[in-house]
C-alpha cells in the first residue's frame, strides 16, 4: 500500500526567509511521481512541483525546490525567499505510473509573518 | 495541461436533499476522479468516473450514496445524495493526462449542509 506522512501539522516563517516542508512516503513500486500543491483558503488545488523516480536532479520551479531524498523516500518542499502570499495548506502527494490514483497527505498550514 | 470548470462554487443545502456538482474540462482526458475534503482534512478519492461504464468507488463510498455520471470524455457530476451535516466538505473534481503529470483540480465545490 502506498502512504504519504506529513508530521509538521502547522509551520511558521519569517517574511523572505527560506522554510521547509517534510514529506516522506512508502512504496514498494519502483516507478512513481511526487507532487507538492498548494491549498489557498479559497480552496482551489494548486500544482507547484513535480518529481519522478528516476530523476536524477532535485526538481526546481521558481522559488520552489524538491528535496528528492529517495534511499530515505523523503520528498522535502521548500520555499525560498517566503512571501506573505505563500500562507497556505501545502499537501505532498504521490502517484504510481502503473496506477491512476494520487495519494494525498495530511497537509501542513504554513503561515508566513511579516 | 487542462483547465476544469466546477460548479456550483459553493452551496448551502437542506439536509435530506441531493446537490449535483458538474466537472467540465477543455479537452478529452480518460482519467477524471472525485474527491472529498472534509473540514481540515486532507483529500480522499471517492470514486473514478469511468466513460462509458460505472464509475469506481473507493471503500467507504457507495454508488447510491454519490452517484456519478460520466457521459463523454470532458464532462462528469456527482450527485451527493440524502445530504446530512456530515456531507459538508469541499467536493473536487479532478483529471490526469499521462502517467507521470500532475492531476489538474477544479476549484473545488464548498458544501454546508445545514
Amino acid at each position: 500500500a502506498q502512504k504519504i506522512t506529513q508530521t509538521q501539522p502547522g509551520m511558521f516563517v519569517q517574511e523572505k526567509e527560506a522554510v521547509t516542508l517534510d514529506c516522506t512516503y512508502d512504496t514498494s513500486d519502483p516507478s512513481y511521481g511526487l507532487f507538492w500543491y498548494k491549498q489557498p483558503s479559497s480552496g482551489e488545488m494548486i500544482f507547484l512541483i513535480y518529481q519522478g523516480s528516476y530523476d536524477q536532479q532535485n526538481a526546481t520551479e521558481g522559488r520552489y525546490s524538491l528535496n528528492f531524498q529517495k534511499a530515505r523516500k523523503s520528498a522535502n518542499l521548500v520555499i525560498s525567499a517566503s512571501q506573505l502570499g505563500d500562507s497556505a495548506m501545502y499537501f505532498c502527494a504521490m502517484r504510481l505510473f502503473t496506477g491512476n490514483q494520487f495519494y494525498f497527505g495530511t497537509g501542513t498550514s504554513l503561515t508566513v509573518i511579516p | 495541461s487542462a483547465v476544469i470548470s466546477q460548479k456550483p462554487s459553493r452551496d448551502i443545502c437542506q439536509r435530506g436533499t441531493s446537490l449535483t456538482i458538474q466537472c467540465q474540462v477543455d479537452s478529452q482526458v480518460t482519467m477524471m476522479f472525485w474527491y472529498r475534503q472534509q473540514p481540515g482534512q486532507s483529500l480522499t478519492l471517492i470514486a473514478t468516473a469511468n466513460q462509458g461504464s460505472e464509475a469506481t468507488y473507493e471503500s467507504g463510498f457507495v454508488i447510491d450514496k454519490f452517484p456519478i455520471s460520466r457521459p463523454n470524455l470532458t464532462f462528469s457530476t456527482l450527485t451527493v445524495s440524502n445530504m446530512s451535516p456530515e456531507d459538508s466538505s469541499i467536493y473536487l473534481c479532478s483529471v490526469a493526462t499521462q502517467a507521470n503529470t500532475e492531476a489538474f483540480f477544479g476549484q473545488g465545490t464548498r458544501l454546508t449542509v445545514v
